[in-house]
């Protein structure tokens, strides 16, 4: 089975400063990771996903996120803030030959300008 | 075109009435998803058609009942829901299979309120 840990709930970044938001997964066989954003509202945006491959992936609005099987590790950065990436963003990871995702708890971005 | 389309945005209901939520993709999915999400959580999943096969009930009460009469198409029918079943109700679809292409697509969802 799979599972994924965020750790802080609301995670506030002043305009212009780094986002970063944290997901450590854990998997018994090699994981696909994603990270969904939702705006209020909205169904879930992907943003990214890794699958296998080149480890740094990049996604769409400026986020990439790198892969560290070593740390177990999936952390989101984008390297300034805008206001309108104030929203919730989801962590999930699945594997392959399983379509369930399992979603971290998520982290609600508030950008202060 | 990732798109998944869900009618209606906003639906409202009593505890006897029956209603049916709908969900359309056209990108040639195998495998359709029913979620559930609560306000500041991440979404629960229902249920899964594979194929147009039911392969996954997350235990679900059977006041909800999936159906899926075609490979665009998925349902889900509502009948004597309890207020507590008030949520925003999510639809996504995947190519099927679990491979490295199976990312899952969401609609925009349904936002049901159970009076």
């Amino acid at each position: 089975a799979q599972s994924v840990t965020q750790l802080g709930s609301h995670v506030s970044v002043s305009e212009g400063a780094l986002v970063l938001l944290r997901c450590n997964y854990s998997s018994s066989v090699p994981p696909y990771l994603f990270w969904y954003v939702q705006y209020p509202n909205q169904g879930l945006q992907l943003l990214l996903k890794y699958t296998t491959g080149a480890t740094l992936v990049k996604g769409i609005n400026g986020f990439e996120a790198e892969f560290k099987k070593s740390e177990t590790s999936f952390h989101l950065t984008k390297p300034s803030a805008h206001m309108s990436d104030a929203a919730e963003y989801f962590c999930a990871v699945s594997a392959y030959g399983n379509n369930r995702l399992a979603f971290g708890k998520g982290n609600q971005v508030v950008v202060i300008p | 075109d990732t798109e998944v389309t869900q009618t209606p945005k906003h639906l409202v209901m009593g505890m006897t009435n029956k209603k049916s939520l709908k969900c359309e993709q056209h990108m040639g999915h195998r495998a359709m998803y029913w979620y559930k999400q609560k306000a500041k959580k991440p979404p629960e999943l229902m249920f899964v058609y594979s194929y147009e096969k039911l392969s996954i009930n997350e235990s679900v009460p059977s006041r909800f009942s999936p159906e899926c009469p075609n490979s665009s198409l998925l349902n889900l029918h509502l009948h004597a829901l309890q207020p507590e079943d008030s949520a925003l109700y999510l639809c996504a679809s995947s190519q099927g299979g679990g491979t490295v292409t199976d990312t899952q697509y969401f609609g925009p969802g349904t936002r049901l309120t159970v009076l």
